[in-house]
Protein backbone atom coordinates (compact mmCIF):
# COMPACT_ATOMS: atom_id res chain seq x y z
CA UNK A 1 0.00 0.00 0.00
CA UNK A 2 1.22 3.59 -0.74
CA UNK A 3 1.95 5.98 1.83
CA UNK A 4 1.53 9.54 2.14
CA UNK A 5 3.00 11.36 -0.78
CA UNK A 6 4.37 15.08 -0.34
CA UNK A 7 6.16 17.01 -3.04
CA UNK A 8 8.28 19.33 -3.54
CA UNK A 9 10.66 17.34 -1.28
CA UNK A 10 12.76 20.64 -0.72
CA UNK A 11 11.65 24.11 -2.03
CA UNK A 12 13.99 27.33 -1.84
CA UNK A 13 12.59 30.60 -2.68
CA UNK A 14 12.81 34.26 -2.05
CA UNK A 15 11.10 36.14 0.61
CA UNK A 16 7.46 37.63 -0.64
CA UNK A 17 7.10 35.33 -3.16
CA UNK A 18 4.20 32.36 -3.41
CA UNK A 19 4.79 28.59 -2.89
CA UNK A 20 2.46 25.89 -3.24
CA UNK A 21 2.79 22.12 -1.45
CA UNK A 22 0.88 18.96 -3.12
CA UNK A 23 -0.15 16.36 -0.62
CA UNK A 24 -1.57 12.82 -1.71
CA UNK A 25 -2.64 11.14 0.65
CA UNK A 26 -3.46 6.99 1.53
CA UNK A 27 -6.05 5.33 -0.42
CA UNK A 28 -9.87 5.37 1.13
CA UNK A 29 -8.13 8.30 4.19
CA UNK A 30 -10.85 10.54 4.59
CA UNK A 31 -8.56 12.72 7.09
CA UNK A 32 -6.42 15.48 6.25
CA UNK A 33 -3.88 17.33 8.01
CA UNK A 34 -1.33 19.87 7.51
CA UNK A 35 1.62 19.91 10.19
CA UNK A 36 4.17 22.61 11.05
CA UNK A 37 7.34 21.59 12.02
CA UNK A 38 9.87 24.30 12.98
CA UNK A 39 13.90 23.24 14.08
CA UNK A 40 13.84 21.19 16.88
CA UNK A 41 10.13 21.06 17.72
CA UNK A 42 7.42 18.86 17.35
CA UNK A 43 4.90 18.80 15.16
CA UNK A 44 1.86 21.76 15.17
CA UNK A 45 -1.25 21.38 13.23
CA UNK A 46 -2.63 24.11 10.69
CA UNK A 47 -5.63 22.33 8.90
CA UNK A 48 -7.38 19.81 8.96
CA UNK A 49 -9.84 18.15 6.80
CA UNK A 50 -12.68 15.69 6.81
CA UNK A 51 -13.24 14.82 3.37
CA UNK A 52 -13.03 18.18 1.56
CA UNK A 53 -14.08 19.81 4.18
CA UNK A 54 -11.32 21.81 6.51
CA UNK A 55 -13.01 21.04 9.69
CA UNK A 56 -9.86 22.42 12.34
CA UNK A 57 -7.83 26.03 10.74
CA UNK A 58 -7.77 27.72 13.69
CA UNK A 59 -4.32 27.83 14.01
CA UNK A 60 -3.53 28.25 10.16
CA UNK A 61 -2.42 31.93 9.44
CA UNK A 62 -4.96 32.77 7.03
CA UNK A 63 -3.30 36.23 5.81
CA UNK A 64 -0.67 34.09 4.28
CA UNK A 65 -1.71 30.78 4.53
CA UNK A 66 -4.63 29.15 2.47
CA UNK A 67 -5.19 25.30 1.40
CA UNK A 68 -7.56 23.33 -0.29
CA UNK A 69 -8.60 19.68 -1.06
CA UNK A 70 -10.74 19.25 -3.68
CA UNK A 71 -13.15 16.13 -4.19
CA UNK A 72 -11.64 15.43 -1.07
CA UNK A 73 -8.70 13.36 -2.00
CA UNK A 74 -5.22 15.34 -2.87
CA UNK A 75 -4.66 18.39 -1.04
CA UNK A 76 -2.60 22.00 -1.45
CA UNK A 77 -0.80 24.18 0.98
CA UNK A 78 -0.24 27.94 -0.04
CA UNK A 79 1.21 30.85 1.11
CA UNK A 80 1.43 34.02 -0.50
CA UNK A 81 3.86 36.21 0.09
CA UNK A 82 6.12 33.55 1.98
CA UNK A 83 8.61 35.04 5.03
CA UNK A 84 11.52 34.57 6.45
CA UNK A 85 10.08 32.99 9.17
CA UNK A 86 7.86 30.61 7.12
CA UNK A 87 11.29 28.02 6.82
CA UNK A 88 10.34 24.61 8.30
CA UNK A 89 9.28 21.16 7.76
CA UNK A 90 5.57 21.14 5.99
CA UNK A 91 4.42 17.32 7.06
CA UNK A 92 0.93 15.82 5.79
CA UNK A 93 -0.94 13.26 7.67
CA UNK A 94 -3.84 11.40 6.82
CA UNK A 95 -5.76 8.87 8.71
CA UNK A 96 -9.02 6.59 7.85
CA UNK A 97 -11.30 8.85 9.70
CA UNK A 98 -10.62 11.46 12.71
CA UNK A 99 -10.33 9.38 15.16
CA UNK A 100 -7.53 7.01 13.69
CA UNK A 101 -4.04 6.88 13.61
CA UNK A 102 -2.03 9.25 11.89
CA UNK A 103 0.23 8.66 8.84
CA UNK A 104 2.75 11.26 7.62
CA UNK A 105 4.18 11.78 4.40
CA UNK A 106 8.29 12.36 4.07
CA UNK A 107 7.43 16.62 3.84
CA UNK A 108 8.45 19.24 2.18
CA UNK A 109 11.48 21.44 3.97
CA UNK A 110 11.19 24.99 2.69
CA UNK A 111 14.01 27.51 3.22
CA UNK A 112 12.64 31.37 2.58
CA UNK A 113 16.27 33.60 2.03
CA UNK B 1 -5.74 22.30 26.66
CA UNK B 2 -3.28 19.21 26.46
CA UNK B 3 0.77 19.44 26.51
CA UNK B 4 3.01 16.91 26.23
CA UNK B 5 6.40 17.05 28.17
CA UNK B 6 9.73 15.37 26.82
CA UNK B 7 12.73 16.03 29.40
CA UNK B 8 15.48 14.54 27.43
CA UNK B 9 16.84 15.98 24.28
CA UNK B 10 18.82 13.69 23.81
CA UNK B 11 20.12 10.14 24.76
CA UNK B 12 22.34 7.65 23.82
CA UNK B 13 22.68 3.92 24.11
CA UNK B 14 25.09 1.06 22.92
CA UNK B 15 23.99 -1.36 20.32
CA UNK B 16 22.21 -4.57 21.96
CA UNK B 17 21.79 -2.35 24.90
CA UNK B 18 18.01 -1.18 26.49
CA UNK B 19 16.96 2.30 26.63
CA UNK B 20 13.92 4.15 28.06
CA UNK B 21 12.66 7.23 27.00
CA UNK B 22 10.13 9.42 28.66
CA UNK B 23 6.98 11.72 28.71
CA UNK B 24 4.86 13.16 30.54
CA UNK B 25 1.48 14.82 29.61
CA UNK B 26 -1.26 16.73 31.30
CA UNK B 27 -5.06 16.81 30.37
CA UNK B 28 -8.80 16.79 31.52
CA UNK B 29 -9.56 14.07 29.38
CA UNK B 30 -10.65 10.81 30.25
CA UNK B 31 -10.63 8.74 26.91
CA UNK B 32 -7.49 9.56 24.81
CA UNK B 33 -4.44 8.09 22.62
CA UNK B 34 -1.35 8.12 23.15
CA UNK B 35 1.79 7.65 20.66
CA UNK B 36 5.19 7.30 19.90
CA UNK B 37 6.62 8.39 16.63
CA UNK B 38 9.86 7.59 15.02
CA UNK B 39 11.88 10.21 12.55
CA UNK B 40 14.92 9.55 11.61
CA UNK B 41 17.14 11.87 9.40
CA UNK B 42 14.95 11.54 6.84
CA UNK B 43 12.42 13.55 8.16
CA UNK B 44 9.37 10.72 8.03
CA UNK B 45 7.59 10.08 10.75
CA UNK B 46 6.63 6.73 11.79
CA UNK B 47 4.35 5.30 14.22
CA UNK B 48 6.28 3.00 16.22
CA UNK B 49 3.62 2.71 19.20
CA UNK B 50 -0.19 3.05 20.10
CA UNK B 51 -1.46 3.09 23.70
CA UNK B 52 -5.34 3.72 23.87
CA UNK B 53 -5.99 5.07 27.52
CA UNK B 54 -8.98 3.03 28.70
CA UNK B 55 -6.63 0.07 28.22
CA UNK B 56 -4.75 -1.08 31.10
CA UNK B 57 -2.31 -3.48 29.54
CA UNK B 58 1.07 -1.82 28.11
CA UNK B 59 1.28 -1.94 24.11
CA UNK B 60 3.97 -3.72 22.91
CA UNK B 61 5.25 -4.05 19.63
CA UNK B 62 8.49 -6.25 18.85
CA UNK B 63 11.37 -4.64 20.95
CA UNK B 64 9.36 -1.79 21.57
CA UNK B 65 7.09 -1.24 24.75
CA UNK B 66 5.73 1.36 26.85
CA UNK B 67 4.53 1.76 30.29
CA UNK B 68 1.59 3.63 30.34
CA UNK B 69 0.87 5.16 34.33
CA UNK B 70 -2.03 7.07 34.00
CA UNK B 71 -2.63 7.97 37.26
CA UNK B 72 0.37 9.54 37.09
CA UNK B 73 0.02 10.92 33.27
CA UNK B 74 3.23 9.13 31.98
CA UNK B 75 3.26 7.38 28.97
CA UNK B 76 7.28 5.52 28.58
CA UNK B 77 8.81 4.09 25.92
CA UNK B 78 11.79 0.96 26.29
CA UNK B 79 13.38 -0.05 23.52
CA UNK B 80 15.24 -3.47 24.00
CA UNK B 81 17.95 -4.90 21.63
CA UNK B 82 18.59 -1.27 20.58
CA UNK B 83 19.77 -1.07 16.90
CA UNK B 84 21.86 0.99 14.95
CA UNK B 85 18.52 2.09 12.71
CA UNK B 86 17.10 2.89 15.68
CA UNK B 87 18.97 6.24 15.66
CA UNK B 88 16.76 9.36 15.53
CA UNK B 89 14.25 11.96 17.39
CA UNK B 90 11.44 9.86 18.89
CA UNK B 91 7.91 12.05 19.64
CA UNK B 92 5.73 11.15 22.32
CA UNK B 93 1.69 12.49 21.42
CA UNK B 94 -1.28 12.34 22.45
CA UNK B 95 -4.60 12.62 20.39
CA UNK B 96 -8.00 12.84 22.30
CA UNK B 97 -10.93 10.93 21.39
CA UNK B 98 -13.62 11.57 19.10
CA UNK B 99 -13.75 14.32 16.46
CA UNK B 100 -11.16 16.39 17.50
CA UNK B 101 -8.37 14.09 16.50
CA UNK B 102 -5.51 16.81 16.37
CA UNK B 103 -1.78 15.31 17.62
CA UNK B 104 -0.51 17.15 20.66
CA UNK B 105 3.31 16.46 20.18
CA UNK B 106 6.18 17.07 23.10
CA UNK B 107 9.99 18.46 21.81
CA UNK B 108 11.43 15.53 20.96
CA UNK B 109 14.36 13.01 22.33
CA UNK B 110 17.12 12.56 20.05
CA UNK B 111 17.96 8.88 20.24
CA UNK B 112 21.76 7.98 19.03
CA UNK B 113 22.36 4.42 19.57
CA UNK B 114 26.35 3.48 19.33
CA UNK B 115 28.70 0.75 18.21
Amino acid sequence: EAGVVQSPRYKIIEKKQPVAFWCNPISGHNTLYWYLQNLGQGPELLIRYENEEAVDDSQLPKDRFSAERLKGVDSTLKIQPAELGDSAVYLCASSPDSAETQYFGPGTRLLVL
Amino acid sequence: AQTVTQSQPEMSVQEAETVTLSCTYDTSENNYYLFWYKQPPSRQMILVIRQEAYKQQNATENRFSVNFQKAAKSFSLKISDSQLGDTAMYFCAFMKTGTASKLTFGTGTRLQVTL
